[in-house]
């Protein structure tokens, strides 16, 4: 297995413009969570999802921010408009439920708004 | 505030020497993670503890837990510089939903 697929590894982008980031899971995985790691605040939960539905979507910072899961082997995470606050690095991860701690994460995503 | 809290926040020591991180949940426990990550990548899985009292032992780093206290410690003996970058302790809290959180980090230099 490849493991955890993110696209793009790094995004540089203008304020104000849109952003979509994305995610493979590992096959047969049915838990997916959305992370952003920054300095100042470390590695939060976003959203996460089990068998494709959004079951905890706390830790998403405003509207601007949106996912979804159309199906099990692929998710995004779309942030309109941007901003300079949201640079930061985004991880997917995914983990089957038997273990969900066990999580696999992608290489990341780098985010830079200007 | 963070659920998870982790000390010290960055550590830098010599070659050879042991060292301590700890972790510290304001919740209740069903799962404590420790995951190391290098800068510039994601996150890999170290080691998994589940019962109190439980140890673990990977090559030269030992985790363990304290359930009643809700803390556990990772220690690594004789350091490298392989051991170098970020540990976080991550948990299954189960606050209103099945999820898994991470701790503040803990940055680890070694130097020759």
């Amino acid at each position: 297995d490849a493991g955890v697929i993110q696209s793009p590894r790094h995004e540089v982008t203008e304020m104000g413009q849109e952003v979509t980031l994305r995610c493979k899971p590992i096959s047969g995985h049915n838990s997916l969570f959305w992370y952003r790691q920054t300095m100042m605040r470390g590695l939060e939960l976003l959203i996460y999802f089990n068998n494709n539905v959004p079951i905890d979507d706390s830790g998403m910072p405003e509207d601007r921010f949106s996912a979804k899961m159309p199906n099990a082997s692929f998710s995004t995470l779309k942030i309109q408009p941007s901003e300079p606050r949201d640079s930061a690095v985004y991880f997917c991860a995914s983990s089957s439920t038997q273990k969900p701690g066990r999580a696999f994460f992608g290489q990341g995503t780098r985010l830079t708004v200007v | 505030s963070q659920e998870l809290e982790q000390s010290p926040q960055s550590l830098i020591v010599q070659e050879g020497k042991n060292l301590t991180i700890n972790c510290t949940s304001s919740k209740t426990l069903y799962g404590l993670y420790w995951y190391k990550q290098k800068y510039g990548e994601g996150l890999i899985f170290l080691m998994m503890l589940q019962k109190g009292g439980e140890e673990k032992s990977h090559e030269k780093i030992t985790a363990k837990l304290d359930e009643k206290k809700q803390q556990s410690s990772l220690h690594i003996t004789a350091s490298q510089p392989s051991h170098a970058g970020i540990y976080l302790c991550g948990a299954d809290i189960r606050s209103q939903t099945d999820k898994l959180i991470f701790g503040t980090g803990t940055r680890l230099q070694v130097f020759p």
